[in-house]
């Protein structure tokens, strides 16, 4: 079963824009990732915060989580037609029967137009 | 370093059939993760597997296996296919060492069609 859900499920914007892309998720967690994926093609890691920490750049990347409203939020800033993917949170869940094992939320569908 | 590769990168079978899929982890990573990419019903995990041993696996029937091998290359293996089973698979490997789940890096991921 889905752990996370993600909102909105689709979302376009024109370039320059920024975009935000919710998360929220069902149990306690070591981590939680982003992920991006073209066109059903292989996932490609974003930008990972650990269950401590609140908030993580990375280049035009900005992370947040509160893990007492179970949530995380990805901000890409001055989005441009290349970031057009789907976007995917992932989560490490607490617990040794949960190595290795990411829990994915349905993704949202970023579209960037020119 | 070398990705994650993954053979093939597409496959075509019929119901009944069963089929192997083939995935080499970046050197050096020792666990290898199996999911699942369906439009209906999202990535879900199927096994993992660190130094040859299973150690966590989804709920999926026991038509859906795998093994590693003492170099990290893993295989997962569906027997019985059913049209059901069409679907991107992707495996994801990273270090292992930890116990909790860190970052892990996907291959491109094998097209299976059942027809």
């Amino acid at each position: 079963s889905q752990q996370g859900e993600e909102d909105p499920q689709a979302l376009s914007i024109q370039e320059g824009e920024n975009a935000t892309m919710n998360c929220s998720y069902k149990t306690s967690i070591n981590n939680l990732q982003w992920y991006r994926q073209n066109s059903g093609r292989g996932l490609v890691h974003l930008i990972l915060i650990r269950s401590n920490e609140r908030e993580k750049h990375s280049g035009r990347l900005r992370v947040t989580l509160d893990t007492s409203k179970k949530s995380s939020s990805l901000l890409i800033t001055a989005s441009r037609a290349a970031d057009t993917a789907s976007y995917f949170c992932a989560t490490g869940v607490v617990g040794s029967s949960n190595t290795g094992k990411l829990i994915f939320g349905q993704g949202t569908t970023l579209q960037v137009k020119p | 370093k070398a990705g994650v590769t993954q053979t093939p990168r597409y496959l075509i079978k019929t119901r009944g059939q069963q089929v192997t899929l083939s995935c080499s982890p970046i050197s050096g990573h020792r666990s290898v993760s199996w999911y699942q990419q369906t439009p209906g019903q999202g990535l879900q995990f199927l096994f993992e597997y660190f130094s040859e041993t299973q150690r966590n696996k989804g709920n999926f029937p026991g038509r859906f296996s795998g093994r590693q091998f003492s170099n990290s290359r893993s295989e997962m293996n569906v027997s019985t296919l059913e049209l059901g089973d069409s679907a991107l698979y992707l495996c994801a490997s990273t270090y292992g060492g930890q116990t909790i789940t860190d970052t892990q890096y996907f291959g491109p991921g094998t097209r299976l069609t059942v027809l």
